[in-house]
């Protein structure tokens, strides 16, 4: 079966830009995560999806991050404006219901100048 | 923040078993004992779970100890492909939300 699918791969943009990651996850697979991935440090959980609902938006920063996943399928993660800290990794993983193992992207590589 | 505890960085020889320790001490009776790993330039990927029984697959084995406060990954047969980062997480449980918490993990650098 095809693997979760991220694009662009990369992105350079300037602080205060805009940028949007896309994810299509494992087709079936309802449960659907954004991670955040700082270099050195190991993913932290930004946002969970069950379908097209938000299960966990936690550790989500709201004032700038925004994410969908409309008709519960593929999924979009907004930075609006971007800070230089933002600079990271950004996976997203997916998840079949009934099992346990998460099914990850090779993320998008995130350079905020 | 991350409930393991694992040494930052580990070498093994190819061809040779790696043995990865993971110290979960506050572990509790319902949580499980997950392990992705990370390859350079890549996303995680799972290897094995297990809540209490040693568990094996075609990638490693998983070692709990009685008292379930620590385990231990092993690949039996280490090839320089499994140089990655490799991630102990103690998934809480929280109904069936999958939530994965990771640490920094153990680096493992196999050896030619």
């Amino acid at each position: 079966e095809a693997g979760v699918a991220q694009s662009p791969r990369y992105k350079i943009i300037e602080k205060r830009q805009s940028v949007a990651f896309w994810c299509n996850p494992i087709s079936g697979h309802a449960t659907l995560y954004w991670y955040q991935q700082i270099l050195g440090q190991g993913p932290k959980l930004l946002i969970q999806f069950q379908n097209n609902g938000v299960v966990d938006d936690s550790q989500l920063p709201k004032d700038r991050f925004s994410a969908e996943r409309l008709k519960g399928v593929d999924s979009t993660l907004k930075i609006q404006p971007a800070k230089l800290e933002d600079s990271a990794v950004y996976l997203c993983a997916s998840r079949r219901e009934t099992h346990n193992e998460q099914f990850f992207g090779p993320g998008t590589r995130l350079t905020v100048l | 923040d991350a409930k393991t505890t694992q040494p930052t960085s580990m070498d093994c020889a190819e061809g040779r078993a790696a043995n990865l320790p993971c110290n979960h001490s506050t572990i509790s009776g319902n949580e499980y004992v997950y392990w992705y790993r990370q390859i350079h330039s890549q996303g995680p990927q799972y290897i094995i779970h297990g809540l209490k029984n040693n568990e094996t697959n075609e990638m490693a084995s998983l070692i709990i100890t009685e008292d379930r406060k620590s385990s231990t990954l092993i690949l039996p047969h280490a090839t320089l492909r499994d140089t990655a980062v490799y991630y102990c997480i103690v998934r809480p449980y929280s109904g069936n939300t999958g939530k994965l918490i990771f640490g920094q993990g153990t680096t493992l650098q196999v050896k030619p």
